[in-house]
């Protein structure tokens, strides 16, 4: 089966940095998603990391270990419309994904 | 182009009866997954079809059942419905290969809320 880890809840403030982790343990690994998803709204598709290193994409970067099974969503210059539920996706080699719990992030001025 | 419909937005249902829910995927895309989510149980995977056949299911019992026509289209159906089963559908297409390649992004449907009463 599969297991991925993240943090329920973070809070931050406006214009700084956060770092949202996500741990995980699967067969097949075949990519790691992270999805932004607002209350009420459709999860939006925000990176996609299959092998190790970091991703960048403006003000988000996405990192990836496979040995470690862990990645990270790098958020900088926290904007308010950043409150969000940021979901961290595992790919498998048979095309199953599976998602975490989602992690509520909620920005304070 | 459009993106990925869902219908109904909204549906209350009492216990016992059972439910169709109903997703367009984008156009060309051939893989529909649906999900559920629920406040306590986050996001959790139902069923992949691709090409009018399912392709991977996730741990629900029976009552859950799926469909894809040969236009992708696709229809989820809930037998026997509990008061456990309120929770947003949520079904995402793909552009996903027959090999399961993952770099290609879901896109997600603005889902259906089903109360059950």
């Amino acid at each position: 089966g599969q297991n991925i880890d993240q943090p329920t809840e973070m809070t931050a403030t406006e214009g700084a940095i956060v770092q949202i982790n996500c741990t995980y343990q699967t067969s097949g690994f075949n990519g790691l998603f992270w999805y932004q998803q607002h209350a009420g709204e459709a999860p939006t598709f925000l990176s996609y990391n299959v092998l190790d290193g970091l991703e960048e994409k403006g003000r988000f970067s996405s990192f990836l270990s496979r040995s470690k099974g862990y990645s990270y969503l790098l958020l900088k210059e926290l904007q308010m419309k950043d409150s969000a539920s940021y979901l961290c996706a595992v790919n498998t080699n048979a095309g199953k994904s599976t998602f975490g719990d989602g992690t509520t992030l909620t920005v304070k001025p | 182009k459009a993106g990925v419909t869902q219908t109904p937005r909204y549906l209350i249902k009492t216990r016992g009866q059972q439910v169709t829910l109903s997703c367009s995927p984008i156009s060309g895309h051939r893989s529909v997954s649906w999900y559920q989510q629920t406040p306590g149980q986050g996001l959790q995977f139902l069923f992949e079809y691709f090409s009018e056949t399912q392709r991977n299911k996730g741990n629900f019992p029976g009552r859950f059942s799926g469909r894809q026509f040969s236009n992708s289209r696709s229809e989820m159906n809930v037998s026997t419905l509990e008061l456990g089963d309120s929770a947003l559908y949520l079904c995402a297409s793909s552009s996903r290969s027959p090999r399961g390649q993952a770099n290609t992004e879901a896109f997600f449907g603005q889902g259906t809320r089903l109360t059950v009463v």
